[in-house]
């Protein structure tokens, strides 16, 4: 399979721990994006990395998330201090760079369950 | 501000008729538009896409209608199958790397 695979699926976590969530992207796709999803709504942005360079962050990323990818491959997304509200479905995206408007293909997602 | 929203939250459609699904967008700055469908417990999956320079785009048994001059699009989904029962997603990009989605429209597929 060499879509964008993410990982884990599901995690169930208690309010004020941290979570850890890993997205590898199509591996020729140098564009990669996160992105949070409620139920009932369309994927919100959060976060886009062109190689390793984090180049935008959305108001919805808190000090408590943070994003990396380090070797411009695969990326991860850190949630510290879990709270009810950040539960929701973490979506990654990747592209392929080119002319601006590139069509970005995404993962299965990690549900996250904050109790 | 930016806005992408759609004007029916559900469609309800009998197999083998064909369906159309409405978005309104309010940035006129957008140039690439962007159907997604999601199935239950997966990600969105790029279904067509249509840059402002057209105003029609057809694929496999779908097509794409863009109306800049009302700020409208739509998909149009020929012969609809049990399959097609998904939430689909317009999106719009005004250029680079961030992609607005809208709520999205779910259809159900009547056997």
């Amino acid at each position: 399979d060499t879509g964008v695979s993410q990982d884990p699926r599901h995690k169930i976590t208690k309010r004020g721990q941290n979570v850890t969530f890993r997205c590898d992207p199509i591996s020729e796709h140098n564009r990669l994006y996160w992105y949070r999803q409620t139920l009932g709504q369309g994927p919100e942005f959060l976060t886009y990395f062109q190689n390793e360079a984090q180049l935008e962050k959305s108001r919805l990323l808190s000090d408590r998330f943070s994003a990396e990818r380090p070797k411009g491959s695969f990326s991860t997304l850190e949630i510290q201090r879990t709270e009810q509200g950040d539960s929701a479905m973490y979506l990654c995206a990747s592209s392929a760079s080119g002319r601006a408007g590139d069509t970005q293909y995404f993962g299965p997602g990690t549900r996250l369950t904050v109790l | 501000g930016e806005s992408v929203g759609l004007h029916l939250p559900t469609l309800s459609v009998q197999e083998g008729d064909n369906s159309i699904i409405n978005c309104a967008y309010s940035n006129s700055a957008s140039d690439y538009f962007i159907w997604y469908k999601q199935e239950s417990g997966k990600g969105p999956q790029f279904i067509i896409d249509i840059r402002s320079n057209m105003d029609k785009r057809q694929g496999q048994r779908v097509t794409v209608l863009l109306n800049k001059t009302v700020k409208h699009l739509s998909l149009q989904i020929a012969a609809t199958q049990p399959g097609d029962s998904a939430v689909y997603f317009c999106a719009e990009n005004t250029g680079g790397f961030k992609t607005i989605f809208g709520a999205g429209t779910r259809l159900f597929v009547k056997a």
